[in-house]
């Protein structure tokens, strides 16, 4: 009954590779996000969804892109990894409440490791 | 943009005893949330308590309850009856009530609670 999903949970790959992280959350949301956490425990925003649409991009290289295939989940795909992008990726999902969105529920992180 | 700031990068406290987390925020919207988030060792992201600005009445959850001073911009976060399992990272977070409104984070407190 896990409520914000994410796979995998811990994913080492090289420099180079592409790689996605999945996620799922079956609150019946309608808003999803990308957070990354770095080294230092701060967390920014990257992207947000609102019923399968883009509402929120904020400064991220083009190599990483995020899906809604439905309004449950966000994937984020991650092209030509480089070292910097060693991280915490958390996903997230809030209620849509008269126009905006509340508090957010967080998954349980994915750790990025790039070699 | 509004910026969220907490002054104090690490706390202690002993088991059973009380501690107060500051936080203050910068913003020209009238209408906000504010949370606390806990991130213990586990890196997951709890949402421990939400205050609505235009709810004069501080909020409350068990032990967990905050001090809002509006027109200061101070929403500090107490903690009574510390145990043990309240050991984790506390990230202030502001939304504004806006469409494509992103939750800003502080830098976060580290709690150590002592035996």
């Amino acid at each position: 009954d896990t409520a914000v999903s994410q796979t995998p949970k811990y994913l080492v790959t090289q420099m180079g590779n592409d790689k996605s992280i999945k996620c799922e959350q079956n609150l019946g949301h309608d808003t999803m996000y990308w957070y990354k956490q770095d080294s230092k425990k701060f967390l920014k925003i990257m992207f947000s969804y609102n019923n399968k649409e883009l509402i929120i991009n904020e400064t991220v290289p083009n190599r990483f892109s995020p899906k809604s295939p439905d309004k449950a989940h966000l994937n984020l795909h991650i092209n030509s990894l480089e070292l910097g992008d060693s991280a915490v990726y958390f996903c997230a999902s809030s209620p849509w409440d008269r126009g905006f969105a509340r508090e957010q529920y967080f998954g349980p992180g994915t750790r990025l490791t790039v070699t | 943009a509004q910026t969220v700031t907490q002054s104090q990068p690490e706390m202690s406290v002993q088991e059973a005893e009380t501690v107060t987390l500051s936080c203050t925020y910068d913003t020209s919207e009238s209408n906000y949330y504010l949370f606390w988030y806990k991130q213990p060792p586990s890196r997951q992201m709890i949402l421990v308590i939400r205050q609505e600005a235009y709810k004069q009445q501080n909020a409350t959850e068990n032990r967990f309850s905050v001090n809002f001073q509006k027109a200061a911009k101070s929403f500090s976060l107490k903690i009574s009856d510390s145990q043990l399992g309240d050991t984790a990272m506390y990230f202030c977070a502001f939304i504004y009530t806006g469409t494509a409104s992103k939750l800003t984070f502080g830098t976060g407190t580290r709690l150590q609670v002592t035996l």
